[in-house]
């Protein structure tokens, strides 16, 4: 099946200051990909929805100035958590839509810890 | 607002027995179904959706589940589990067109396998 990869898979950082996350579908184009959130023992939080060549959407909750999101092609979007602080520690999943004439499925990545201190 | 719920947050079987793990959910039109497995290390990885059609849903790894719109729920059920299946599930709810992959989780429910 199709692959999505995330890089890092884990991160600490000292307070303020910015951590960047890359999404990658590794053998399709994804017009669409989510970026989530996970807190520990809790359920995942869609926080925004980025189209390839336009502005990310925000979920309602969702600081568009913290967590910067841009999906530079068809391959890859990348979330930059800006000057961060402990309570943005947290488990952050992208996902990538691959819709084509034959299908239209969504495809997880493994996720990034990002841990902050 | 839409919002899917799992009441249970831990379930412990022996393996060989059955498995049904459950999920109710709020939605203001017909829904997508999901149910995801999470390991540790690895991604969410569907095991099975609804869309129409055929309430009975096959999935991947021996798993099944049914949509029931009186009951609004979408349960998932395995007749004989194995080691392999500890893990989390979640199910997830969403809609189609061009909000497809915008989901709502539940909280998850975590299995636990004995042998």
């Amino acid at each position: 099946g199709a692959v999505v990869s995330q890089h890092p898979s884990w991160v600490i950082c000292k307070s303020g200051t910015s951590v960047k996350i890359e999404c990658r579908s590794l053998d399709f184009q994804a017009t669409t990909m989510f970026w989530y959130r996970q807190f520990p023992k809790q359920s995942l939080m869609l926080m925004a929805t980025s189209n390839e060549g336009s502005k990310a959407t925000y979920e309602q909750g969702v600081e568009k100035d913290k967590f910067l999101i841009n999906h530079a092609s068809l391959t890859l979007s990348t979330l930059t958590v800006t000057s961060a602080h402990p309570e943005d520690s947290s488990f952050y999943i992208c996902s990538a839509r691959e819709a084509s004439g034959f299908t239209d499925t969504q495809y997880f990545g493994p996720g990034t810890r990002l841990t902050v201190l | 607002a839409q919002s899917v719920t799992q009441p249970d947050i831990h379930i412990t079987v022996s393996e060989g027995a059955s498995l049904e793990l459950r999920c109710n959910y709020s939605y203001g039109a017909t829904p997508y179904l999901f149910w995801y497995v999470q390991s540790p290390g690895q991604g969410l990885q569907l095991l099975l959706k609804y869309f129409s059609g055929d309430t009975l849903v096959q999935g991947i790894k021996g798993f099944e589940a049914e949509f029931k719109r009186s009951q609004s729920s979408f349960n998932l059920r395995k007749p004989s589990v194995h080691w392999s299946d500890a893990a989390e599930y979640f199910c997830a709810v969403g809609a189609g067109g061009t909000s497809y992959g915008k989901l709502t989780f539940g909280q998850g429910t975590i299995l636990t396998v004995h042998p």
